[in-house]
C-alpha cells in the first residue's frame, strides 16, 4: 500500500539550532499535508496544513517546504527552542481521500 | 467549544475481556475517524464515519473490531476478546466536513492496556 516514510525517527539540536524532519511519500495522488506536534500524553496538535499548489509555507518558528517532483514534504523548525521539545508527525491525504496516512514520527529533544 | 472528548482516557483490561472506547466529537462535526497509535505500528487509521453512516472501515481488523455512531454526538469503538497486541492508544477526531482538506481535530486519546 501507500507508504508516509518519516526520517530521523530521533533529533537533538541545541537551542537556537535549526532542527529538519523529512517526509516521503508514494501515492502520487497524494494532495494535502498536514504536520503535527504531540507532546507527551497530549493528543496531536495541528502546526500546518499544506495544499500541493503552494511550496513554500511559513508558520511561526518553522517553514514547511513541499517537493512534489521528489515527493517530499519537509518540517524545519528555524531557531529551535526547549518548548519544540516533542514528537513531530507529518499525514497526507490523497485528493479523493479522507482519512490521513502518518508519517512514523519524530521525537525531537531541544537541549539548553 | 471543548473539542473532541474521549473516555476513558485511560482503560486497563484482562486478555479475553471486552473493552468499549468513546469518543464525543466537536458539536456540528460531519465526520468521525478512529486512528490507533502504537510505538510498532505508529499511528494507523481504523475507520471512519460521515454523517453518522460507517464509510471506510478498511483499517479494522476483521476480528474482535467493531466501530458504531449512534447519533451525531458520539461514536463508540468494541474491542471484544482484548488481547495484549490491542494495547495502544485509540484517538478519535472530528472534522467539519469529509474532505481531504478538512483539519481533523484530535482527541486526547484513550490509553488501553490489555494484560
Amino acid at each position: 500500500g501507500e507508504q508516509v516514510e518519516q526520517r530521523p525517527p530521533h533529533l537533538s539540536v541545541r537551542e537556537g539550532d535549526s532542527a529538519v524532519i523529512t517526509c516521503t511519500y508514494t501515492d502520487p495522488n497524494s494532495y494535502y499535508f498536514f504536520w503535527y506536534k504531540q507532546e507527551p500524553g497530549a493528543s496531536l496538535q495541528l502546526l500546518m496544513k499544506v495544499f500541493s499548489s503552494t511550496e513554500i509555507n511559513e508558520g511561526q518558528g518553522f517553514t514547511v517546504l513541499l517537493n512534489k517532483k521528489d515527493k517530499r514534504l519537509s518540517l524545519n523548525l528555524t531557531a529551535a527552542h526547549p518548548g519544540d521539545s516533542a514528537a513531530y508527525f507529518c499525514a497526507v491525504t490523497a485528493n479523493s481521500g479522507t482519512y490521513q496516512r502518518f508519517g512514523t514520527g519524530t521525537k525531537l529533544q531541544v537541549v539548553p | 467549544n471543548a473539542g473532541v472528548i474521549q473516555t476513558p482516557r485511560h482503560k486497563v483490561t484482562g486478555k479475553g475481556q471486552e473493552a468499549t472506547l468513546w469518543c464525543e466529537p466537536i458539536s456540528g462535526h460531519s465526520a468521525v475517524f478512529w486512528y490507533r497509535q502504537t510505538i510498532v505500528q505508529g499511528l494507523e487509521f481504523l475507520t471512519y464515519f460521515r454523517n453518522q453512516a460507517p464509510i471506510d472501515d478498511s483499517g479494522m481488523p476483521k476480528e474482535r473490531f467493531s466501530a458504531q455512531m449512534p447519533n451525531q454526538s458520539h461514536s463508540t469503538l468494541k474491542i471484544q476478546s482484548t488481547q495484549p497486541q490491542d494495547s495502544a492508544v485509540y484517538l478519535c477526531a472530528s472534522s467539519l466536513d469529509w474532505g481531504g482538506q478538512d483539519t481533523q481535530y484530535f482527541g486526547p486519546g484513550t490509553r488501553l492496556l490489555v494484560l
